[in-house]
């Protein structure tokens, strides 16, 4: 139980254009879902976290405008990287967990490179 | 703010010993710690995790150890195996949910 999937798993993209990540709870209701960037060799860093039905709220210094996070339903959470830029390569997992529960249920990643 | 300090940051053992991993947080607050095993290109799996009102736990091979008194945990891994080289992360939380993670130990098992 307690599986969250990721697609794509990998993409590549040419800077200055969008591409969706998606982030799905497969067979659980997400109270909340969090996504996350991971430089190689590096730890995870908290980008943002989303409610079902409300707005992201976003870490400091992650712009909301450029990481867009929207939350439709409890399977579904999609982020969004807007006019990427090659810095904006990296890895980026996103978790899920559902109500009185400490758990996160971490996605196998998406690997995004931006030529 | 709040801090996960992890060493070490490499770890190398031989096969069939055992490795500990440490961490300490800096918010009192914390109540729930898990740990993570990360392979290479994957996300984490959560491998185990302990509460505040508990000060061990064991699964198998794996156990942790909590020190609230002093805000430290700790990961021990018994008669290690090569399929235990990943990268090990913790993470500290409170009532926010949100993660605090470690960051991270390499864990090379020689075989």
């Amino acid at each position: 139980g307690a599986v969250v999937s990721q697609h794509p798993s990998w993409v590549i993209c040419k800077s200055g254009t969008s591409v969706k990540i998606e982030c799905r709870s497969l067979d659980f209701q997400a109270t909340t879902m969090f996504w996350y960037r991971q430089f190689p060799k590096q730890s995870l860093m908290l980008m943002a976290t989303s409610n079902e039905g409300s707005k992201a709220t976003y870490e400091q210094g992650v712009e909301k405008d450029k990481f867009l996070i929207n939350h439709a339903s409890l399977t579904l959470s999609t982020l969004t990287v807007t006019s990427a830029h090659p810095e904006d390569s990296s890895f980026y997992i996103c978790s899920a967990r559902f109500t009185r529960v400490y758990e996160q249920y971490f996605g196998p990643g998406t690997r995004l490179t931006v030529t | 703010g709040e801090n996960v300090e992890q060493h070490p940051s490499t770890l190398s053992v031989q096969e069939g010993d055992s490795a500990v991993i440490k961490c300490t947080y800096s918010d009192s607050a914390s109540n729930y710690f898990p740990w993570y095993k990360q392979e290479l290109g994957k996300g984490p799996q959560l491998i185990i995790d302990i509460r505040s009102n508990v000060g061990e736990k064991k699964d198998q091979r794996i156990a942790v150890t909590l020190n609230k008194t002093a805000k430290h945990f700790s990961l021990h891994i018994t008669e290690t195996q090569p399929e235990d080289s990943a990268v090990y992360f913790c993470a500290a939380t409170s009532g926010t949910y949100k993660y605090i993670f470690g960051t991270g130990t390499r864990l090379k098992v020689l075989a």
